[in-house]
């Protein structure tokens, strides 16, 4: 079946930095999503984003289906995006995978 | 804004026992997901439900595990027989269609079985 693998698996921020979180997938994907857990558990949705370039204030996102890969632009980062970030994809058959997931820990 | 609500948000059981976990999607959606999360790990995908019909299941989703939609609104899961190894969060997910499958998680609930 498909893999999907995120990088990296742990990232500890200063509170202002930047950061790209990164999702390879190793075959075609249909739909592609990147979801925010927070501490308390919740899976927000982040963006549906199969292909192209999506942008929401201080988040933007990209997929390259054709090389097969997304990424996550956090910038001007907070302590609030503390969580950990889920890459999942759809190959196929209503059978979604999930990475599994950068570990994100931004410091006042 | 519509959401998915799952309950209870938590429930404790035995080995052995039955639970049934409930959802219930958002109205207008027609497509309907379980996945399970092992405290710590990743997100696993269960089962996919549409048409009232399993659409896709995983190795995961065994004899044990069965699926419902009991009436116009609840999606169920059911565990025949708990395991210690079913402790688990489990999140129910809902999407619109299949040419725009942007799913749509409920809050969980979290199983813990004794």
């Amino acid at each position: 079946g498909i893999q999907v693998e995120q990088s990296p698996p742990d990232l500890i921020l200063q509170e202002g930095a930047n950061s790209t979180l990164r999702c390879n997938f190793s075959d075609s994907v249909n739909n592609l999503q990147w979801f925010h857990q927070n501490p308390w558990g919740q899976l927000i949705n982040l963006f549906y984003i199969p292909s192209g370039t999506k942008q929401n204030g201080r988040l933007s996102a990209t997929t390259v289906a054709t090389e097969r890969y997304s990424l996550l632009y956090i910038s001007s980062s907070q302590t609030t995006d503390s969580g950990v970030y889920f890459c999942a994809v759809e190959a196929g058959g209503f059978k979604t995978i999930f990475g599994a997931g950068t570990r994100l820990f931004v410091k006042a | 804004e519509p959401e998915v609500t799952q309950t209870p948000s938590h429930q404790v059981t035995q080995m052995g026992q039955e639970v049934i976990l409930r959802c219930v999607p958002i109205s207008n959606h027609l497509y309907f997901y379980w996945y399970r999360q092992i405290l710590g790990q990743k997100v696993e995908f269960l089962v996919s439900f549409y048409n009232n019909e399993i659409s896709e299941k995983s190795e995961i989703f065994d004899d044990q595990f069965s699926v419902e939609r009991p009436d116009g609104s609840n999606f169920t899961l059911k565990i025949r027989s708990t395991k210690l190894e079913d402790s688990a969060m489990y999140f129910c997910a809902s999407s619109l269609d299949a040419s725009y499958n942007e799913q749509f998680f409920g809050p969980g609930t979290r199983l813990t079985v004794l």
